[in-house]
């Protein structure tokens, strides 16, 4: 079975652009999850969406905005991106909202 | 706010010995504690969980101990591997659903044959 996919793998912006990445949970998983790495620091919450609605969100600005569609798979938009949002953007997903999350290997995004 | 705290960047130990990763955590309600772990270019791999209402869990070598009155969260592998060298992560679940993960800052792990 497939693990968790993301796309693209990494991604070069330059500052003020906007930024869509996207992520496909493992089968049957209906919860998805967005993170972002920043280097020596731990995964930061973003968002979880579980059966298409957004049921948690982290502390990020109303730049970041995620959905989910009707085959669970999740977008991850940002918008008018500054050089802090460089990062790793890791997606996960579960069975349920509280569930043992799985991780896609990322999406490596650099602003310049 | 952090709600869960690495404080050791790196650890070293010798193959067949004991590995100890520490966490500590603080605003705890009914609560749920995982430890993930990461290789480089991959995103992090489950490890091993507990709840709040346990004091430990043991998955072959893996065990996880929960001190509730320290707030402190301990990961103990034996005997540690060349293969266990990598970044660790504790994490602990809150909201409801348990919906929100916070993660550790991580502990890098060096095994050495």
């Amino acid at each position: 079975d497939a693990g968790v996919t993301q796309s693209p793998t990494h991604l070069i912006k330059t500052r003020g652009q906007h930024v869509t990445l996207r992520c496909s949970p493992i089968s049957g998983h209906k919860s998805v999850s967005w993170y972002q790495q920043v280097l020596g620091q731990g995964p930061q919450f973003i968002f979880q969406y579980y059966e298409k609605e957004e049921r948690g969100r982290g502390n990020f600005p109303d730049r970041f905005s995620a959905r989910q569609f009707p085959n669970y798979s999740s977008e991850l938009n940002v918008n008018a991106l500054l050089l802090g949002d460089s990062a790793l953007y890791l997606c996960a997903s579960s069975f349920s909202p509280g569930g043992v999350q799985y991780f896609g290997p990322g999406t490596r995004l650099t602003v310049l | 706010d952090q709600q869960v705290k690495q404080n050791s960047p790196s650890l070293s130990v010798q193959e067949g010995r004991i590995s100890i990763l520490n966490c500590d955590y603080t605003n705890s309600m009914f609560d749920y504690f995982l430890w993930y772990k990461k290789y480089p270019a991959e995103g992090p791999t489950f490890l091993i969980s507990i709840s709040s209402i346990k004091d430990k869990n043991e998955d072959g070598r893996f065990t996880v101990f929960l001190n509730k009155s320290a707030k402190h969260l301990s990961l103990h592998i034996v005997p540690s591997q060349p293969g266990d060298s990598a970044v660790y992560f504790c994490a602990r679940t809150e909201g409801y659903n348990f919906n929100k993960f916070y993660f550790g800052s991580g502990t890098k792990l060096n095994v050495k044959p």
